[in-house]
């Protein structure tokens, strides 16, 4: 079964600081990933996806992850970070389960705070 | 607009008194989900339907059961709701589609307190 670590619990950032959030994923096969945001009080919404091509993939709001097959990560990044983009971010793994079924597995969420 | 609902939105209960929380969604999407959040835990998968009348056990079914009787809709029925079910709960929608490749569309959560 794959399974997916996301080592960063909280990150506190002040505005314009770099942020890199690491996520690594188990699975030995072909996998889709994603990184999804949830602003406070509202629910889940997708931040970009990697399913084939070029591993560095760009998402909405100047943020970009890069696939690293051998290392088993998709980690995100933005070069500058805003207050605005308070929020907690979770990585997505989805790969083939049982019945034709692609089974998505999340992080635990890592929880970011940006300082105006 | 493209969307997935789910009502209620906030739920107080007590312990052992049935409970439906609704979710709908308008896209067409052959796939659901419910899923719980927990702080720390993340989100867990409690079950899933891949179309209508197909439906099986996430990673955390216990206490919980599903119907999918029309595509659109995927209730999570709480038979005997229990203090350790408090949770946001969320309901997704995906398609295999080759453009949207099992992206989730989600509800807006259900917070739901069992006393």
């Amino acid at each position: 079964a794959q399974s997916v670590s996301q080592h960063n619990h909280h990150v506190i950032l002040s505005e314009a600081a770099s942020l890199e959030l690491g996520c690594n994923y188990s699975y030995g096969g072909t996998v889709n990933l994603f990184w999804y945001v949830q602003y406070p009080g509202q629910h889940l919404q997708l931040l970009l996806k990697y399913f084939s091509g070029d591993p560095l993939v760009k998402g909405i709001k100047g943020f970009e992850a890069e696939f690293i097959k051998s290392k088993f990560s998709f980690n995100l990044r933005k070069p500058s970070v805003q207050w605005s983009d308070t929020a907690e971010y979770f990585c997505a793994v989805n790969a083939p389960y049982s019945g034709g079924y692609q089974k998505v597995t999340f992080g635990t969420g890592t929880k970011l705070q940006v300082i105006p | 607009e493209a969307q997935v609902t789910q009502n209620p939105r906030y739920l107080i209960t007590v312990t052992g008194k049935k409970l439906t929380v609704t979710c709908s969604q308008n896209m067409n999407h052959e796939y659901m989900s419910w899923y719980r959040q927990d702080p720390g835990l993340g989100l867990r998968q409690i079950y899933y339907s891949m179309n209508v009348e197909v439906t099986d056990k996430g990673d955390v079914p216990e206490g919980y059961k599903v119907s999918r009787k029309e595509k659109r809709n995927f209730p999570l029925i709480l038979e005997s709701p229990s203090p350790n079910q408090t949770s946001l709960y969320f309901c997704a929608s995906s398609s295999p589609g080759l453009a949207t490749t099992y992206e989730q569309y989600f509800g807006p959560g259900t917070r739901l307190t069992v006393t």
